[in-house]
């Protein structure tokens, strides 16, 4: 299976600056249809989680646009340019390119 | 609104069985894939099993293969997975989830999941 790398796990944040996380792939996450099939997911303290971004960089309908990914073959990045105080919680990046879709460990956003 | 909502979860004893049921609402459930994702306690994210629209093709994880089984109602917009010979370590509370197909005769899980259902808690325990 690809594994997915997270870092850090656990981020510290200030209300108002910015703040970046992580994702290395095992394996190029280039699709054959010439996509990149990696997500970013959300889970809020108590809730489920929600997807915020897919496909490297296209953003779910309602999600704030300081939200922001980028990336390319095995490397990734989701970044806040301004943390608000409904962005703790932990963020988990997913590969669907290759079976089976695999979850990176999780990264804590906390103040 | 695209909504799931998941039932079923409970204490079982190892080897024992327990059936899920998610019921979908706001979309046309027809029209898409479903899969489970569960969350250990204390654990990420992963993916157990998933079904295309029709029913037609399924897909399992490693380890739940020979012992899950997904399936669908369409007429009902409802998927459920149905848990034999439980162990331990299938703790975890099971999320009902919209995506993934068949590509290519693989599931294909793409851009994710997306929306989430609550979750349903299973415990596995003697």
């Amino acid at each position: 299976d690809v594994v997915m790398t997270q870092s850090p796990l656990s981020l510290p944040v200030t209300l108002g600056q910015p703040a970046s996380i992580s994702c290395k792939s095992s394996q190029s996450l280039v699709y054959s249809d010439g996509n990149t099939y990696l997500n970013w997911f959300q889970q809020r303290p108590g809730q489920s989680p929600r997807r915020l971004i897919y496909k490297v960089s296209d953003r779910d309908s309602g999600v704030p646009d300081r939200f922001s990914g980028s990336g390319s073959g095995t490397d990734f990045t989701l970044k806040i340019s301004r943390v608000e105080a409904e962005d703790v919680g932990v963020y988990y990046c997913m590969q669907g390119t290759h079976w089976p879709g695999t979850f990176g460990q999780g990264t804590k956003v906390e103040f | 609104e695209a909504q799931l909502v998941e039932s079923g979860g409970g204490v079982v004893r190892p080897g024992g069985s327990l059936r899920l049921s998610c019921a979908a609402s706001g979309f046309k459930f027809d029209d898409y894939g479903m899969s489970w994702v569960r969350q250990g306690p204390g654990k990420g994210l992963e993916w157990v099993a998933g079904i295309n629209w029709n029913g037609g093709g399924t897909s399992y994880e490693d380890s739940v293969k020979g012992r899950f089984t997904i399936s669908r109602d369409n007429a009902k917009n409802s998927v459920y997975l149905q848990m034999n010979s439980l162990r331990a370590e299938d703790t975890a509370l099971y999320h009902c989830v919209r995506g993934g197909d068949y590509r290519n005769g693989i599931w294909f899980s793409g851009v994710g999941y997306d929306p989430w259902g609550q979750g349903t808690l299973v415990t596995v325990s003697s």
